[in-house]
């Protein structure tokens, strides 16, 4: 699977939008873009995942570059339930060897301050 | 409601006492996976199964143990704790070919002294 990088933390203000990036500069062609998020302790929650196209969904939308060598997750009127930690993931989707698999980095910590 | 489990919570033990740490999910799901989770070092998987009676290998299997004998439970065991199996223990679950939308259950704190 692709490596990711992603910023170790952000703020964002609350109500407006938080834009938070991810590096995958070795993602190849059947790599999916995965995003979770994790608040505090909990188990992590899926939000959303793209191939090229843009997504989005109830949570959020999702960015991805024409050549999809970066995405960003974009969360348009931020609160503080959305302080938490988001994890960007590259993983093929179908069935095949290691793609049973979602290999979770160390995130970025999205701080929403009042 | 559609949920992951997991029991207990919390478990203080001593070195080398057996343990067992449950797993269920009422959704009918195919794909199980267990995660640890340690400061710095981020989410790291354990094992995985596809479905009844395969399982696999994640990155972190050292040390412990799994059986899916039944499709909504996925036991972890831990046949001789150590101390450096202390960490924060997730189930996951997910439907068969959409393995990324994962399931996590609330977590278990393991503390082995």
């Amino acid at each position: 699977d692709a490596k990711t990088t992603q910023p170790t933390s952000m703020d964002c203000a609350e109500g407006r939008a938080a834009n938070l990036p991810c590096n995958h500069s070795t993602i190849s062609g059947n790599e999916y873009v995965y995003w979770y998020r994790q608040i505090h302790s909990q188990g992590p929650q899926y939000i959303i995942h793209g191939l090229k196209n843009n997504e989005t969904n109830e949570m959020a939308s999702l960015i991805i570059t024409e050549d999809r060598k970066s995405s960003t997750l974009i969360l348009p009127h931020a609160t503080l339930r959305d302080t938490a930690v988001y994890y960007c993931i590259v993983s093929r989707a179908t069935s095949g060897a290691g793609s049973y698999q979602l290999t979770f980095g160390k995130g970025t910590k999205l701080s929403v301050i009042p | 409601e559609a949920q992951v489990t997991q029991n207990p919570r919390y478990l203080i033990t001593v070195t080398g006492k057996k343990l067992t740490v449950t797993c269920s999910q009422n959704m009918n799901h195919e794909y199980m996976s267990w995660y640890r989770q340690d400061p710095g070092l981020g989410l790291r998987q354990i094992y995985y199964s596809m479905n009844v009676e395969v399982t696999d290998k994640g990155d972190v299997p050292e040390g412990y143990k799994v059986s899916r004998k039944e499709k909504r439970n996925f036991p972890l065991i831990l046949e001789s704790p150590s101390p450096n199996q202390t960490s924060l223990y997730f189930c996951a679950s997910s439907r068969q070919g959409r393995v990324y939308e994962q399931y996590f259950g609330p977590g278990t704190r393991l503390t082995v002294t």
